[in-house]
């Protein structure tokens, strides 16, 4: 069975500080992994995907990603919080099928 | 180029009543999901159409859910008779044909039944 858990509902960080939202999924065959945000009123937004390939991915807006498959995670990281990244972040993985799991998200506050 | 809109943003009904859900996914795009967030919890897969054919419909929850895809192109879900659980933001997502992991999500619709 597939499953995607995000740690932390929420999470606060400080404008400038390290933001690191984490996830971790089962998969029962190589995963897909994606990143989407979603900005108040907005629809759900691509920050960044893996696939196959460089297990370190590069996103928008300063957003980075790694996959660890020994430790099934996929946590999104991000060196310097800006006010704008304030926003519900959600890790999904897609695996033999054509769905997508989603975790529970994770609310970003960033603190000016 | 446009991307994924559905119509409403916000549904609010009463138990018992009818609401019909739109999604007009990315043009040229063969592949339309819906999902489904009820609050607080993960966004659930409902069911996934390949041009007009159903090719997943395992997410949906019960037979009082209909969706359709006429003609390929924009796709409907309708909820008869709305029960207070149907509560929550249904999102639908699209991709082009060959590229399912390539899913756009649009703005959602948040359906409240009181």
């Amino acid at each position: 069975a597939q499953s995607v858990t995000q740690l932390g509902s929420h999470v606060s960080v400080s404008e400038g500080a390290l933001v690191l939202l984490r996830c971790n999924y089962s998969s029962s065959v190589p995963p897909y992994l994606f990143w989407y945000v979603q900005y108040p009123n907005q629809g759900l937004q691509l920050l960044l995907k893996y696939t196959t390939g460089a297990t370190l991915v590069k996103g928008i807006n300063g957003f980075e990603a790694e996959f660890k498959k020994s430790e099934t995670s996929f946590h999104l990281t991000k060196p310097s919080a800006h006010m704008s990244d304030a926003a519900e972040y959600f890790c999904a993985v897609r695996t033999s099928g054509n769905q997508f799991y989603f975790g529970t998200g994770t609310s970003l506050t960033v603190i000016p | 180029e446009a991307g994924v809109t559905q119509f409403p943003s916000h549904s609010v009904i009463e138990k018992g009543q009818t609401v019909t859900l739109r999604c007009d996914p990315i043009s040229g795009h063969d592949n339309l999901y819906w999902y489904r967030r009820v609050m607080g919890k993960e966004i659930k897969f409902l069911l996934h159409f390949v041009k007009e054919s159903k090719q997943d419909e395992s997410g949906m929850p019960n037979n009082r859910f209909l969706a359709e895809r006429t003609g390929g192109t924009y796709s409907t879900l309708k909820v008869q008779p709305a029960e207070l659980e149907d509560s929550g933001v249904y999102f639908c997502a699209s991709s082009p044909a060959g590229k399912a992991y390539e899913q756009y999500f649009g703005p959602g619709t948040r359906l409240t039944v009181t």
